[in-house]
């Protein structure tokens, strides 16, 4: 069965560059969303279609997808992107999957 | 902006039956734009997808939940359901419904992106 691979912690200095990885087989030939969830909230989608923001989330997000790796960059990390970041998937046997997320926090 | 709300018992006693409802606020879950889905999240763990359903009947369900889910529209009340049979205490978590996909350009697009989400309620499988 496919699986996605997410590190459980990644530290950052404040206003430095975050990149958090999401690794699967061949994920470069899917589309990889990604989610941040603060403590007591509800997900909220911060990057579609590998490298696509929802409206109102800020240009320091972007996103990149390639070989069996999906990357979402943070840039310019502030303290209010301290959460827990999830990548997903929709693949070809009709399933829904998330990664089992990333704790970002910054220094 | 549509708001998706989650309702139901907090607490359902071993291998009796877990029912939510998610209200949508504008819009109507029947238009065929989107898919609706459930998904669940246990304390302190990460997130897992339950199903998730279509005006057209389509359903497409978890494999792992397949057996004891089912999902289904009330169309009158703009909303849709969950309910998950036999449950034990594996299946307390916080449950979320979200809206799956989007529109952009005339075209939709069902990728199984999650735009929209409820604030989720929590569900204790407990005697």
């Amino acid at each position: 069965s496919y699986e996605l691979t997410q590190p459980l912690s990644v530290s950052v200095a404040l206003g430095q560059t975050a990149r958090l990885t999401c690794g699967g087989n061949n994920i470069g030939n899917k589309n990889v969303h990604w989610y941040q969830q603060k403590p007591g909230q509800a997900p909220v989608l911060v990057m579609y279609r590998n490298n696509n923001r929802p409206s109102g989330i800020p240009e320091q997000f972007s996103g990149s997808n390639s070989g069996n790796t999906a990357t979402l960059t943070i840039s310019r990390a502030q303290g209010g992107d301290e959460a827990d970041y999830y990548c997903q998937v929709w693949n070809s046997s009709t399933i829904m999957l998330f990664g089992g997320g990333t704790k970002l926090t910054v220094l | 902006q549509v708001q998706l709300q989650e309702s139901g018992p907090g607490l359902v006693k071993p291998s009796q039956t877990l029912s939510l409802m998610c209200s949508v606020s504008a819009g109507s879950i029947s238009s065929g734009d989107y898919h609706w889905s459930w998904i669940r999240q246990p304390a302190g763990k990460g997130l897992e997808w339950i199903g998730r359903l279509h005006s057209s009947g389509t359903t497409n369900y978890s494999p792992f939940l397949k057996s004891r889910v089912t999902m289904s529209f009330d169309t009158s009340k703009n909303q849709f359901s969950l309910k998950l049979t036999s449950v034990t205490a594996a299946d307390t978590a916080v449950y979320y419904c979200a809206r799956d996909g989007y529109c952009s350009g005339g075209y939709c697009y069902w990728d199984g992106s999650l735009h929209i989400w409820g604030q989720g309620t929590t569900v204790t499988v407990s005697s």
